[in-house]
């Protein structure tokens, strides 16, 4: 079964520096996609980049980019220029590819703090 | 805007009882999800439908059925909620266009069993 770890439950920044989350995954298929999702304190869910298996560069979106080692299995968002706005908890996701069996599995989250 | 609204947002109900929460999208998405929300646990798959009438159980499915009788709305069922069910729970669309076919989430609705 596939699983998502992130080992940190929280994390302290302090503001304009950069902050990297740690997210690795196991899964045995070849073809599988990765997600950022923050969610600040209102409770919304908000999507913030994609890393596909096949994809040979790495993801940036803005002041995100997502640090992908295949062989590490290891997906790990880096947030540059950390503003008080990026506090909120952030959640690593995978799906696999194939059929209607469309989903995706969360990481436990790590809650990210900027601090002035 | 995927147009996703979920109903009721915020609901309080005793053990036993039963609950029905709504999800209804204006977008004629194909996936809908049904996944609950607990400190310590992230988000965690309850149900997904592909289609009308096409669901599937994810990982914590047992005390909850669904019904996708059309394409718009997806209803999430407690038979006889228990205090365990407590949680915020979220519907998320699947978006067909675009290659990342991330989740789109609604607001999420906050139940209370006691």
């Amino acid at each position: 079964a596939q699983k998502i770890t992130q080992t940190q439950p929280g994390m302290f920044v302090q503001e304009k520096e950069a902050v990297t989350l740690d997210c690795t995954y196991d899964t045995s298929d070849q073809s599988y996609g990765l997600f950022w999702y923050k969610q600040p304190s209102s409770g919304e869910m908000i999507f913030l980049i994609y890393q596909g298996s096949y994809d040979e560069q790495n993801a940036t979106e803005g002041r995100y980019s997502l640090n992908f080692q295949k062989a590490r299995k290891s997906a790990n968002l880096v947030i540059s220029a950390s503003q008080l706005g990026d506090s909120a908890m952030y959640f690593c996701a995978m799906r696999l590819s194939g059929g209607s069996n469309y989903k995706l599995t969360f990481g436990k989250g790590t809650l990210l703090t900027v601090n002035p | 805007d995927a147009g996703i609204t979920q109903s009721p947002r915020h609901k309080v109900t005793e053990t036993g009882t039963p609950v029905t929460l709504r999800c209804h999208q204006t977008e004629n998405h194909r996936y809908m999800y049904w996944y609950r929300q607990d400190p310590g646990h992230g988000l965690r798959l309850i149900h997904y439908s592909y289609g009308v009438k096409d669901t599937d159980k994810g990982e914590v499915s047992d005390g909850y059925s669904v019904s996708r009788s059309k394409t718009e709305d997806f209803l999430l069922t407690l038979e006889s909620a228990t205090s365990s069910q407590t949680s915020v729970y979220f519907c998320a669309i699947k978006f067909t266009s675009g290659r990342s076919g991330e989740l789109f989430f609604g607001e999420g609705s906050r139940l209370t069993v006691l």
